[in-house]
C-alpha cells in the first residue's frame, strides 16, 4: 500500500481480555516502530524491529505486552490481560533503514479502549 | 536519556500572523531533531528534521526551524499562518545509535480567521 496501515482503527475490549493490533508497514521498509499515545501526551516508544527481530524492546511497559514480526513485514502488538490503563492510541511507524535520522512514516493508529 | 519539552500545550494565532512553537531538548550527544504534525484523524507527518547539517532547516508548508545548541532549542516558525495549519505539532529527538525517538507532549495550534 501507499502508507502504513493499522487495523482495527478502533477496538473496545473488556478488562482482562487479550487483544491484537496489526500493522502493515510500507513495502520494503526494514524498520518498524510501535508507539503508544495517551490523551494529551506525545507518542511513547514501545518497541523497534529491524527485519524480523526486536532490536529494542525497552519501551514495553511490562510482560503483558509483546510484539512480533515473523516475516519482517507485518507486525502484531499483543496485549494480555488488558487493564483500563492500557487505553490509548497505539501508533505504528516504518522507515526504510531504521537509522535514527531517517524519516519514520506513521499509520493513523488504533484507538484501544478497555472498559 | 534524551528528551524534549514543548512550551505551551495550546497556541492560538490569527490568520496571517507569525507562528512560533517552542521546543527545547536534552541530549548527552549531538541530537537529531524532528517536527511532526498531526491533522485531525490523520497520522503523524514529518514537517522537517535536523541531522547536523545546516542549523536552519526548511520544511514543508512554509515551516522552518533553527537548531540553537547554546539554547538547546529547536523552535518551529512560519511567517504567516494559514487556516489549514491548525493541527497538533510534536517535537521529537533521537540520538545516533539509539532507536528510541522521544516526543514532546505536543502543541495544539489554532488559527483564528
Amino acid at each position: 500500500g501507499a502508507g502504513v496501515s493499522q487495523t482495527p482503527s478502533n477496538k473496545v475490549t473488556e478488562k482482562g481480555k487479550y487483544v491484537e493490533l496489526r500493522c502493515d508497514p510500507i513495502s520494503g521498509h526494514t524498520a518498524l516502530y510501535w508507539y503508544r499515545q495517551s490523551l494529551g501526551q506525545g507518542p511513547e516508544f514501545l518497541i523497534y524491529f529491524q527485519g524480523t527481530g526486536a532490536a529494542d524492546d525497552s519501551g514495553l511497559p511490562n510482560d503483558r505486552f509483546f510484539a512480533v514480526r515473523p516475516e519482517g513485514s507485518v507486525s502484531t502488538l499483543k496485549i494480555q490481560r488488558t487493564e483500563r490503563g492500557d487505553s490509548a492510541v497505539y501508533l505504528c511507524a516504518s522507515s526504510s533503514t531504521g537509522t535514527t535520522n531517517t524519516e519514520a512514516f506513521f499509520g493513523q493508529g488504533t484507538r484501544l479502549t478497555v472498559v | 536519556a534524551q528528551s524534549v519539552t514543548q512550551l505551551g500545550s495550546h497556541v492560538s494565532v490569527s490568520e496571517g500572523a507569525l507562528v512560533l512553537l517552542r521546543c527545547n531538548y536534552s541530549s548527552s550527544v549531538p541530537p537529531y531533531l524532528f517536527w511532526y504534525v498531526q491533522y485531525p484523524n490523520q497520522g503523524l507527518q514529518l514537517l522537517l528534521k535536523y541531522t547536523s547539517a545546516a542549523t536552519l532547516v526548511k520544511g514543508i508548508n512554509g515551516f522552518e526551524a533553527e537548531f540553537k545548541k547554546s539554547e538547546t532549542s529547536f523552535h518551529l516558525t512560519k511567517p504567516s499562518a494559514h487556516m489549514s495549519d491548525a493541527a497538533e505539532y510534536f517535537c521529537a529527538v533521537s540520538e545516533w545509535g539509539n532507536n528510541d525517538m522521544r516526543f514532546g507532549a505536543g502543541t495544539r495550534l489554532t488559527v483564528k480567521p
